[in-house]
């Protein structure tokens, strides 16, 4: 079984540029989160994706960060503009229901370092 | 607000003996408790999950224990060997999302 995929793996930008991410779930998995981890602290869940819709965004900055699901499959997030303390590692993950008795399938992710 | 709270130094141990692990929790319920394991430069891989009626779950050389009075979650690796180096990260949820709520880790080194 493929795991998810996420690319690019690394990205250094500028501050004020954007940048984007891409993830690809375990197919059949319903379920699709964004986590942001920082050097040293465990990650933090940004959004949660069930299928197409949005089931949880409260800590997404929603004024520079986005992220959309299209045809309940690949996700995107993107950043716009960066600043320095968006430097981390973002991680994408699936599962199949986004229920708290099933794990969570995580991708590499990206490290972003922004200067 | 909510607190989840595991070693931040890292563990030291030889090569056979038995590691364990604290993950403490303040201001939080959780249904569900689950551990994972990240190596540098991957993503998290899941190990363990254990209901909050549940005290204790077995899988190979790994037991976790979770005790809800104590509001504490102890993760041993028995008989470990230096393959057992990495971090491990325990995590919380109490919604039926399966929103998952880390703590920050402990770095674990097992030396030959």
């Amino acid at each position: 079984e493929a795991g998810v995929a996420q690319s690019p793996r690394y990205k250094i930008i500028e501050k004020r540029q954007s940048v984007a991410f891409w993830c690809n779930p375990i197919s059949g998995h319903a379920t699709l989160y964004w986590y942001q981890q920082i050097l040293g602290q465990g990650p933090k869940l940004l959004i949660q994706f069930q299928n197409n819709g949005v089931v949880d965004d409260s800590q997404l900055p929603k004024d520079r960060f986005s992220a959309e699901r299209l045809k309940g499959v690949d996700s995107t997030l993107k950043i716009q503009p960066a600043k320095l303390e968006d430097s981390a590692v973002y991680l994408c993950a699936s599962s199949w229901p986004g229920q708290a008795r099933y794990e969570q399938y995580f991708g590499p992710g990206t490290r972003l370092t922004v200067t | 607000s909510q607190k989840i709270e595991q070693n931040s130094e890292a563990l030291n141990i030889q090569e056979g003996k038995t590691a364990t692990l604290t993950c403490n929790y303040t201001n939080y319920s959780p249904a569900y408790l689950q551990w994972y394991r990240q190596d540098p430069g991957r993503g998290p891989v899941f190990l363990l999950l254990i209901r909050e009626n549940e005290k204790e779950k077995r899988k190979e050389r790994l037991k976790v224990t979770f005790d809800t009075t104590l509001k504490q979650s102890l993760f041993h690796i028995t008989a470990s060997q230096p393959a057992d180096s990495a971090t491990y990260l325990c995590a919380l949820t109490s919604s039926n999302t399966g929103k998952l709520i880390f703590g920050q880790g402990t770095t674990l080194q097992v030396k030959p």
